[in-house]
């Protein structure tokens, strides 16, 4: 069963304007999220965290919002630049516990047009 | 500081053989895991090691396996290999277990024949 869900497999956005990247998780037990960037022949580079006890995280162009009781989160890139194509993995785990192992969704592809 | 470096980077190997896959994670970082990507089923858990210990595991056969050096340095096995076992396997590594912040290496790609 797949516990973290990423329905899009792919976005096309324009240069400048927002992408949103959704992600819903199934896993009540979750309670501390991550989002990934990943380019072709590369690792997966950590974007940007948020922990159960918050609604939003925000840095720089990244904001994550959460919404705890939907199980549901979303990713927003403002402005989006055309570096920012790549794809996107949304990663959940129980915050520190001893399954503190990520779960991850299948991704998202993220296609920013100049 | 280095990041997470991964030898070899890329490995074919045919099927019954196996292989060694290993693993520097960042300095001071004493926590490595393993991880599967596949088309299919995108990212998925293998083991964890802290201390040279297996903290954790995933629902792999055991024929994968891995180990963890004094130095924090972790090697990761897989046995009898299967055409399946084509895929990328990342290691990611993190200070210690109270992090949840994991950090990824470039990823071994192998391919079976």
């Amino acid at each position: 069963d797949q516990q973290v869900k990423q329905n899009s497999p792919s976005l096309s956005v324009q240069e400048g304007r927002i992408s949103i990247l959704n992600c819903d998780y199934t896993n009540s037990m979750f309670d501390y999220f991550l989002w990934y960037k990943k380019y072709p022949a590369e690792g997966p580079t950590f974007l940007i965290s948020i922990s159960s006890i918050k609604d939003k995280n925000e840095d720089g162009r990244f904001t994550v919002f959460l919404n705890k009781s939907a199980k549901h989160l979303s990713l927003h890139i403002v402005p989006s630049q055309p570096g920012d194509s790549a794809v996107y993995f949304c990663a959940a785990t129980q915050d520190t516990g001893a399954n503190s192992k990520l779960t991850f969704g299948k991704g998202i592809t993220l296609s920013v047009r100049p | 500081k280095a990041g997470v470096t991964q030898t070899p980077r890329y490995l074919i190997k045919t099927r019954g053989q196996q292989v060694t896959l290993s693993c520097s994670p960042i300095s001071g970082h004493r926590s490595v895991s393993w991880y599967q990507q596949t088309p299919g089923q995108g990212l998925q858990f293998l083991f964890e090691y802290f201390s040279e210990t297996q903290r954790n595991k995933g629902n792999f056969p055991g024929r994968f396996s891995g180990r963890q050096f004094s130095n924090s340095r972790s090697e990761m096995n897989v046995s009898t290999l299967e055409l399946g076992d084509s895929a990328l396997y990342l290691c990611a590594s993190r200070p210690g277990t109270l992090y949840n912040e994991q950090f990824f290496g470039p990823g071994t790609r192998l391919t079976v024949l």
